[in-house]
């Protein structure tokens, strides 16, 4: 399979404890994206990376979020000190090439539950 | 925030009728996408409507875009229970990376 990649599918966690999520974007992408969703709502976009470089980041990514994507491949999202507030679906999406926004290309997300 | 908005929030209709969804943004834009979502998945993307154009087709999809009422519709015509979803509209305005959700519209068809 060569789509997006997410791990865990499914996460269950005590407040406080810290979590982390892992995403492998197509191979030839060199956008990556991280979105949250929750019950009913659309996704709500949390961080860019174009490459290695996270160039842009939500008001919604608090500092106990914090999103790495070293060597411009795989990313991580890592959640610390987990409220329940953050019980959500993590969606990961790669995209290719310059310019405008196309396509992307989403994951089947890792959903977090903080009991 | 979410800068687009679907209506009608849920749409319940007979297999074999057409499946009218709207959305509605408040920013320019460059392009504006649909996306289908089966509960528990991720989204997929099914059109792409550029903001210098009207109307695009793609299979049993047809897109309409207004950059003057910031408004965009999507049809999906002979609807089929396979069809049953969320579908979210998504906009990448400006210089901005990131598409921008609405909150979606949960279509169920009906066998």
């Amino acid at each position: 399979d060569t789509g997006v990649s997410q791990n865990p599918r499914h996460k269950i966690t005590k407040r406080g404890q810290n979590v982390t999520f892992r995403c492998d974007p197509i191979s030839e992408h060199n956008r990556l994206y991280w979105y949250r969703q929750t019950l009913g709502q659309g996704p709500e976009f949390l961080t860019y990376f174009q490459n290695e470089a996270q160039l842009e980041k939500s008001r919604l990514l608090s500092d106990r979020f914090s999103a790495e994507r070293p060597k411009g491949s795989f990313s991580t999202l890592e959640i610390q000190r987990t409220e329940q507030g953050d019980s959500a679906m993590y969606l990961c999406a790669s995209s290719p090439g310059q310019g405008e926004t196309g396509e992307l290309f989403f994951g089947e997300g890792s959903r977090l539950t903080v009991l | 925030s979410q800068q687009g908005e679907e209506d009608p929030q849920a749409l319940s209709i007979q297999e074999g009728e057409n499946a009218t969804m709207n959305c509605s943004y408040k920013t320019s834009i460059n392009n504006l996408q649909w996306y289908r979502q089966n509960s528990g998945r991720g989204l997929v993307h099914l059109i792409l409507i550029r903001s210098n154009e009207r109307e695009k087709h793609s299979g049993r999809l047809r897109v309409t875009l207004d950059t003057s009422k910031k408004s965009s519709s999507l049809l999906i015509t002979a609807s089929r229970a396979a069809d049953t979803a969320s579908y979210f509209c998504a906009t990448g305005p400006g210089s901005a990376r990131q598409l921008t959700f609405g909150s979606g519209t949960q279509l169920t068809v009906l066998p």
